[in-house]
């Protein structure tokens, strides 16, 4: 099972705008919608922020935007801030496995 | 709201089974809308996908470790369950339980995004 593949690294600063791709396949986030993010802070669960490929949960800041363009995802956040230095993976339904994700990006806010 | 807690030994020895309970409150577990997933994370290491079940009990299972998960629920106790046998020290990690939609399509079923999460409970592989 091939996880998705995610930058290991990215970093921007306050109130610049990051983007973080997360390529897959045709059997998974070149075919379906179903694609999500999570950002995950040290030492807690994972929190959704992107789901069906460009939704937020509500209550979630605008800041957060997600896209698709062919078998590669893409989260945005715009405005960065202090709290926004997390991981964040990607994860997507896959014909073979259900549910794959993605190694992770660590982000830094310089 | 729903809440998810994991509860289970923290401590296993090889070649001996791991075993979890995630207990749901706030909501019943016998809901066609989610699955109910078990999701791992090593060390210093990213989000592993376990498996899930419905509450009729249909499990889906990572083929990476499908010879060794087994996922049970028990609507009357609104808990699931996971047990996976002869562990190693590279089944250390902390194990989240999670909500996973599910989505009712045209051309089939399909697993969406974790809204909501257990703490996570570390479990460590060792004699």
């Amino acid at each position: 099972q091939s996880a998705l593949t995610q930058p290991a690294s990215v970093s921007g600063s306050p109130g610049q705008s990051i983007t973080i791709s997360c390529t897959g396949t045709s059997s998974d986030v070149g075919s379906y919608k179903f694609v999500s993010w999570y950002q995950q802070h040290p030492g807690k669960a994972p929190k959704l922020i992107i789901y069906d490929v460009s939704n937020r949960p509500s209550g979630l800041s605008d800041r957060f935007s997600g896209s698709k363009s062919g078998n590669m995802a893409s989260l945005t956040i715009s405005g960065l801030q202090a709290e926004d230095e997390a991981d964040y993976y990607c994860s997507s339904y896959t014909t073979r496995t259900s549910v794959v994700f993605g190694g992770g990006t660590k982000l830094t806010v310089l | 709201q729903v809440q998810l807690q994991e509860s289970g030994p923290g401590q296993v020895k090889p070649s001996e089974t791991l075993s979890l309970t995630c207990t749901v409150s706030g909501g019943s577990i016998s809901t066609s809308s989610f699955y109910w997933a078990w999701i791992r994370q090593p060390p210093g290491k990213g989000l592993e996908w376990i498996g899930s079940i419905f509450y009729t009990g249909s499990s889906y299972y990572s083929p990476s470790l499908k010879s060794r998960v087994t996922i049970s629920v028990d609507e009357s106790k609104n808990q699931f369950s996971l047990k996976l046998n002869s562990v190693t020290a590279a089944d250390t990690a902390v194990y989240y339980c999670a909500r996973e939609s599910r989505i009712v399509g045209d051309f089939g079923v399909y697993n969406g995004a974790c809204d909501i999460w257990g703490q996570g409970t570390t479990v460590t592989v060792s004699s």
